[in-house]
């Protein structure tokens, strides 16, 4: 069974600072995809980034990029020039392309963007 | 536009009553899921179907039942024997895409 961990409930950031989320996982399986996920207050998934495990180039999208470290299962969020905004909870996703092709979730980081 | 729609936004149970989650899409995907997030945890797989009058159980199946007549609609049944209902749940969809999950708004269900 797959498992992923977030060890970070809480993080708090400046507006226009750089944070890091933290993620980790645990497979067997070779072939998996990696994600992170926002929900905001209005409890809406959102989809950040998405990675494939193949791929050894690091998913980058605008602010928001990944370190993606195979060997060490480990999937971590770089959030730059942070934004008001970015306030959610952050949810760190894994999946395989076989099988039940569901999503596991970690517990959650609970990102906040002070002013 | 194609999305999901869950609904109610708001449900409340009493104890010992059954009530159904309604999810419904218009994507035209062949895979929908159930998921459950409570307080400090994340989301949690309850039921899910692959394609039309066929699902499996997910991590938490106990007290709920599911059923997927149409390829658009796959509501969820929270029985009495569920005995922690009061959750958020969550109803998505999913393409052949590897990464091509979409999310409804989901149903806040509260015992009373």
């Amino acid at each position: 069974a797959q498992t992923v961990t977030q060890s970070q409930p809480e993080m708090s950031v400046q507006e226009a600072e750089t944070v890091t989320l933290s993620c980790t996982y645990d497979t067997s399986e070779s072939n998996y995809y990696l994600f992170w996920y926002k929900q905001p207050p209005s409890r809406q998934m959102i989809l950040v980034i998405r990675q494939e495990a193949y791929k050894q180039q690091n998913a980058t999208e605008n602010r928001f990029s990944v370190n993606f470290q195979k060997a060490a299962k480990s999937f971590s969020l770089k959030i730059s020039d942070s934004q008001l905004g970015d306030t959610a909870m952050y949810f760190c996703a894994f999946m395989t392309d076989t099988g039940r092709r569901a999503l596991t979730f970690g517990s959650g980081t609970r990102l906040q963007v002070q002013p | 536009d194609g999305g999901i729609t869950q609904s109610p936004k708001y449900l409340f149970r009493k104890e010992g009553q059954n009530v159904t989650l309604s999810c419904e899409q218009n994507l035209n995907h062949d895979a929908m899921y159930w998921y459950r997030q409570d307080p400090g945890q994340g989301l949690r797989l309850i039921y899910y179907s692959q394609i039309v009058n066929d699902f499996q159980k997910g991590d938490i199946a106990e007290g709920y039942s599911v059923s997927r007549e149409k390829k658009e609609s796959f509501p969820l049944t929270v029985t009495s024997a569920q005995k922690n209902p009061t959750a958020f749940y969550l109803c998505a969809s999913k393409d052949r895409v590897a990464y091509g999950y979409t999310f409804g708004s989901g149903t806040r269900l509260t015992v009373v």
